[in-house]
């Protein structure tokens, strides 16, 4: 059973319109958790991370949200660009940046 | 110049064949991991290591062996592939609490 779940395969946002991509997860214990990017061709590349003392975190057009007691967290970007076209990793880690567990990934497309 | 440097980038084999896939790191990065993806999965990890003298197996190492060979360099072998194992394979270092700095990943297929 995956511990990490995006349940979207997919999601397609228009230029300049608010992408949100969503991340569930089972294991309590999980306290540090990121968000990934990749494009075809190369590896995964790292977005952003929260730690589970905070709720939010921001980073120029990236913005991520957890809720521990629904064991979700969210990825937004606004303004959404064609150049954020790419698959987006969650990952989630018990112990502080120990191992990472991956969900299956979002694919998101920006129209222009 | 890459950080992480994965070789071969491409590798198409036979059933039974032994395979190696390398991987160096230019980060000075004591923790090394490999993962493979397959469609709707994501990245599930096979071994890791944390040190020289120090290797780990990870969620899905059966069929698979690897060599922490310098703080720089960790392969990934199949001692005799499989058609199953044909998958996209990442390496990956970190620092400790730090995240993953991935290559761009070994497309390896076994017919």
């Amino acid at each position: 059973d995956q511990q990490v779940k995006q349940n979207s395969p997919s999601l397609s946002v228009q230029e300049g319109r608010i992408s949100i991509l969503n991340c569930d997860y089972t294991n309590s214990m999980f306290d540090y958790f990121l968000w990934y990017k990749k494009y075809p061709a190369e590896g995964p590349t790292f977005l952003i991370s929260i730690s589970s003392i905070k709720d939010k975190n921001e980073d120029g057009r990236f913005t991520v949200f957890l809720n521990k007691s629904a064991k979700h967290l969210s990825l937004h970007i606004v303004p959404s660009q064609p150049g954020d076209s790419a698959v987006y990793f969650c990952a989630a880690s018990a112990n502080y940046g120990q191992n990472f567990v991956f969900g299956p990934g979002t694919r998101l497309s920006v129209l222009p | 110049d890459a950080d992480v440097t994965q070789t071969p980038r491409n590798r198409i084999t036979k059933t039974g064949k032994r395979i190696m896939l390398e991987c160096s790191q230019t980060k000075g990065h004591d923790r090394m991991y490999w993962y493979r993806q397959d469609p709707g999965l994501g990245l599930r990890l096979i071994y890791y290591s944390f040190d020289v003298k120090d290797i780990n197996k990870g969620e899905i190492s059966d069929g698979y062996s690897v060599s922490r060979q310098a703080q720089a360099k960790f392969s990934l072998s199949l001692e005799s592939a499989i058609p199953n194992q044909t998958a996209l394979y990442f390496c990956a270092t970190s620092g400790y609490g730090q995240p993953q700095h991935f290559g761009d990943g070994t497309r390896l297929s076994i017919l």
